[in-house]
């Protein structure tokens, strides 16, 4: 399966633990998305990335998440110091490089964080 | 900036009825509009877009949409309702100068019965 890979499917973590949130794209595909899902709402932006360099962060929390997407593996979201209001899906999405031009993003089953 | 409105968070159809489902969107440029679909514990998969050219599009089970830019809607149609059918379903836009940064609607459950 070539799809958008995302592990942990699910995680939990205890107040102030940090949680790491891993996430392979397509084969091919060199642009990665990361949304959140909080219950009963829509997907919220949080980070575009691309090899190496972090496009557009507008949609990240000022402090504790952060991500990246190293030059070899996975791109990997990090929440430090979890709180009980960081319990969400967090879905990855990708898109190849002439994807910017229709915008059609190809997304993985999402990992879920629960925060006790 | 961009924002979308799905009017109704619950839509009920029967099985072999219409179905409807409404989106309403802002954008101050020409937008990129897409219908997803999420299954319970999935990911969201791509039922149809709109970038530009015909305003009618068809996309995958049956599901078409059509953009209207004077009523800057976007609502998702399918003729006859199916049980497999029943899903989240998830309106999104985004604008040609970063068409992967979407805003998503809040989203529709759609059920279906027998």
């Amino acid at each position: 399966n070539a799809g958008v890979m995302q592990n942990p499917r699910h995680l939990v973590r205890r107040r102030g633990q940090e949680a790491r949130l891993r996430c392979s794209p397509m084969k091919g595909h060199s642009h990665v998305y990361w949304y959140r899902q909080l219950p009963e709402e829509g997907l919220k932006f949080m980070v575009y990335l691309q090899k190496e360099n972090i496009i557009d962060e507008s949609g990240m929390p000022k402090e504790r998440f952060s991500a990246e997407f190293p030059k070899e593996g996975p791109s990997i979201l990090r929440i430090q110091q979890v709180v009980r209001g960081d319990s969400a899906a967090y879905f990855c999405a990708s898109s190849p490089p002439q994807g910017r031009d229709t915008g059609e993003l190809f997304f993985g089953e999402g990992s879920r964080l629960t925060v006790l | 900036a961009q924002s979308v409105t799905q009017l109704g968070s619950h839509v009920s159809v029967s099985e072999g009825a219409l179905v409807l489902l409404r989106c309403n969107y802002s954008s101050s440029v020409p937008p990129y509009l897409f219908w997803y679909v999420q299954y319970p514990n999935q990911g969201l998969q791509l039922l149809l877009k709109y970038t530009t050219g015909a305003t009618l599009v068809k996309g995958i089970n049956g599901f078409e949409a059509e953009f209207k830019k004077s009523e800057t809607s976007f609502h998702l149609t399918k003729p006859s309702a199916h049980m497999s059918d029943a899903a989240e379903y998830f309106c999104a836009v985004s604008q040609n100068t970063n068409a992967g940064k979407s805003t998503f609607g809040d989203g529709t459950t759609l059920t279906v019965k027998p």
